[in-house]
């Protein structure tokens, strides 16, 4: 059974910095792409970043990038998102997610299984 | 940047309803589209990717179509487990979701 398992989240003061982890079980880690996603508290989905199964390839949201970090340690299956400078407007629950493999829904980069989410409150 | 907006907002329907969510691009996205349900405090659910494939498992009961800059999609007879928040989001691009539409019971 494919498992995505986020930690790491909790309050942090403007400024601030949070390293968020997901461990992920049930299927081949390193092959495929991964991504966090975040929801700001009773808003919509805003996509964060994007990490190739190598590590090879990285993208960020306008929002984040210079900020924020993604990584990756496939030996440990797990995906990592080092925040720094963090602003009140952070403040959400963020989720990994795992991009589909094989035909359309790949080429599609359809998320196929998520994380139950990790919340990261920005406050003073 | 292509911006996704949804049609409606919100609403109400019944058990058995037939219901259409639209979702329109700034700009052609070919078949770039996929769909997620939300239920609040739970992660998003793949149900259709490249606008009109049904994720493995997802009743077929949900169907989407179209392609280019309108998308749309379909629940042929609602089911009290669909109310929930449903999300369109390009890939044609950075991806982008949609503002997302409220289903709830009417």
């Amino acid at each position: 059974e494919v498992q995505l398992v986020e930690s790491g989240g909790g309050l942090v003061q403007p400024g601030g910095s949070l390293r968020l982890s997901c461990a992920a079980s049930g299927f081949t880690f390193s092959s495929y792409e991964m991504n966090w996603v975040r929801q700001a508290p009773g808003k919509g989905l805003e996509w964060v970043s994007y990490i190739s199964s190598s590590g090879s390839t990285i993208y960020y949201a306008d929002s984040v990038k210079g900020r924020f970090t993604i990584s990756r340690d496939n030996a440990k299956n797990s995906l990592y998102l080092q925040m720094n400078s963090l602003r009140a407007e952070d403040t959400a629950v963020y989720y990994c997610a795992r991009t589909c493999s094989g035909g359309s829904c790949y080429s599609t980069r359809g998320f196929d299984y998520w994380g139950q989410g990790t919340l990261v409150t920005v406050s003073s | 940047d292509i911006q996704m907006t949804q049609s409606p907002s919100s609403l109400s329907a019944s058990v058995g309803d037939r219901v259409t969510i639209t979702c329109r691009a700034s700009q052609s996205i070919s078949s770039y589209l996929n769909w997620y349900q939300q239920k609040p405090g739970k992660a998003p659910k793949l149900l259709i990717y490249a606008a009109s494939s049904l994720q493995s498992g997802v009743p077929s009961r949900f169907s989407g179509s179209g392609s280019g800059t309108d998308f749309t999609l379909t629940i042929s007879s609602l089911q009290p487990e669909d109310f929930a928040t449903y999300y369109c989001q390009q890939s044609y691009s950075t991806p982008r979701f949609g503002p997302g539409t409220k289903v709830d019971i009417k």
